[in-house]
């Protein structure tokens, strides 16, 4: 089993500032398979990033991903106060998923 | 427009059963795979099982192995996971999710990159296991 590890487990930053969140996978993985999802208070998760770079529908360009093999960030730039939620890394392999414990992303 | 509706969840007795229903709207559900995710009170997400397009393949979390099952009923555009002998650590908000998958040319001469992800998710359904 592959298992996510996010770093930080909290962020504490300000609306404006730029949010620096790391997923490390304990196998490499294929970059295809790594995704990030936003999850508001009260509010179902919602896709943000697929295939460690892409930009679901909708997803402001403030949101970028990056990474490979063993080591992925998501990276956003000019916090708005609606960014402040917690950030959850998830990698696909052979019809399993699993899910990094998340980041708080909170405001300082 | 695209819609995933739970239903099913409430409090439930230690070793009870229960089972939980999704219906999905504004796309053609027969062409996707579907999925369920849990979170804990408190706690991260938590992917349960998938189901393929077609119902042939279901693969499931450990913690749930041998005691839920994931169907779906194509023609009535309906998920379904059937919880069997519940117990406290099952307690969460169960989500049913659409699971899409992209294709496309890979760098190399006859291949294919794969992108699985969960690309919408219903409002969730609360299960509480308590005596």
């Amino acid at each position: 089993e592959i298992v996510l590890t996010q770093s930080p487990g909290t962020l504490s930053l300000s609306p404006g500032d730029r949010a620096t969140l790391s997923c490390r996978t304990s196998q490499t993985i294929s970059s295809s398979y790594l995704n990030w999802y936003q999850q508001r208070p009260g509010q179902a998760p919602r896709l943000l990033i697929y295939g460690a770079s892409t930009r679901a529908t909708g997803i402001p360009d403030r949101f970028t991903g990056s990474g490979s093999g063993t080591d992925f960030t998501l990276t956003i730039n000019r916090l708005e106060p609606e960014d402040f939620a917690v950030y959850y890394c998830q990698q696909y392999g052979t019809s399993l998923y699993s899910f990094g414990r998340g980041t708080k992303l909170e405001i300082k | 427009q695209v819609q995933l509706v739970e239903s099913g969840g409430q409090v439930v007795q230690p070793g009870t059963s229960l089972r939980l229903s999704c219906e999905g709207s504004g796309f053609t559900f027969n062409r996707y795979g579907m999925i369920w995710v849990r979170q804990a009170p408190g706690k991260g997400l938590e992917w349960v099982a998938v189901i393929s397009y077609d119902g042939a393949n279901q693969f499931y979390a450990d913690s749930v192995k041998g005691r839920f099952t994931i169907s779906r009923d194509n023609p009535k555009d309906t998920l379904f996971l059937q919880m069997n002998s519940l117990n406290v650590e099952d307690t969460a908000i169960y989500y049913c999710v659409r699971e899409d998958l992209v294709i496309v040319p890979g760098s190399q001469k006859k291949s294919f990159v794969y992108y699985y992800f969960m690309d919408v998710w219903g409002k969730g359904t609360t299960v509480t296991v308590s005596s």
